[in-house]
């Protein structure tokens, strides 16, 4: 069982926006602004697509979004792309360790 | 451009150990905090070591403490973990990964391809 809880799954059709939550506690979420969010293809490694809560690294589309709200981060696809689909893991700091959620898979229609 | 790549893996018997390296190339590798992060098959993502830049600071995931340690050696540009007393349910693809700053604190950007390690009688 993950520390932070994500949502198995989400969908959505070409175009439009897609929210991803993530669910930790005081020790983990709501206590650091050091959240972050990761996108993984099959077969390939993580890529990192948000640091810092709601900072995107460069490269990175301004399509995607994060925030938080308390204990709950949430990931924000805005424009669906059909190389969007993909899984997609948070992950927080939790004071000299790292926990991550048990990943969302995102489907595109 | 970064490149990390792991090495070290394969298939060991439970109780048995293994030491997984990761050579890093194009930026300076003392300058930032480096992770191991693995994952089971079909699985999430696990955090399971990180270390500062100059090993003051170093923490180990619960599922790993007392039997996995992490080093580092600056004038290599490698990251190590020395795994020891393995048990089925470490099985999985062992990430490095580079942190974005000196300290644990920061998150992991880039990962490489992941050793694959199999724990099995």
């Amino acid at each position: 069982q993950s520390a932070l809880t994500q949502t198995p799954s989400a969908s959505g059709s070409p175009g439009q926006s897609v929210t991803i939550s993530c669910t930790g506690t005081s020790t983990n979420v709501g206590g650091y602004n050091h959240v972050s969010w990761y996108q993984q293809h099959p077969g390939k490694a993580p890529k990192l697509m948000i640091y810092e809560v709601n900072k995107r690294p460069s490269g990175v589309p301004d399509r995607f979004s994060g925030s938080k709200s308390g204990n709950t981060a949430s990931l924000t696809v805005s424009g669906l792309q059909a190389e969007d689909e993909a899984d997609y893991h948070c992950s927080s700091y939790a004071g000299s360790s790292w926990v991550f959620g048990g990943g969302t898979k995102l489907t595109v229609l | 451009e970064v490149q990390l790549v792991e090495s070290g893996g394969g298939l060991v018997q439970p109780g048995r150990s293994l030491r997984l390296s990761c050579a890093a190339s194009g930026f300076t590798f003392g300058d930032y905090a480096m992770h191991w992060v693995r994952q089971a098959p079909g699985k999430g993502l696990e955090w399971v070591s990180g270390i500062s830049w100059n090993s003051g600071s170093i923490g180990y995931a619960d599922s790993v403490k007392g039997r996995f340690t992490i080093s580092r050696d600056n004038a290599k540009n490698s990251l190590y973990l020395q795994m020891n007393s393995l048990r089925p349910e470490d099985t999985a693809l062992y990430y490095c990964a580079k942190g974005r700053h000196l300290v644990l604190m920061d998150c992991f950007d880039p990962w490489g391809q992941g050793t694959l390690v199999t724990v099995s009688s």
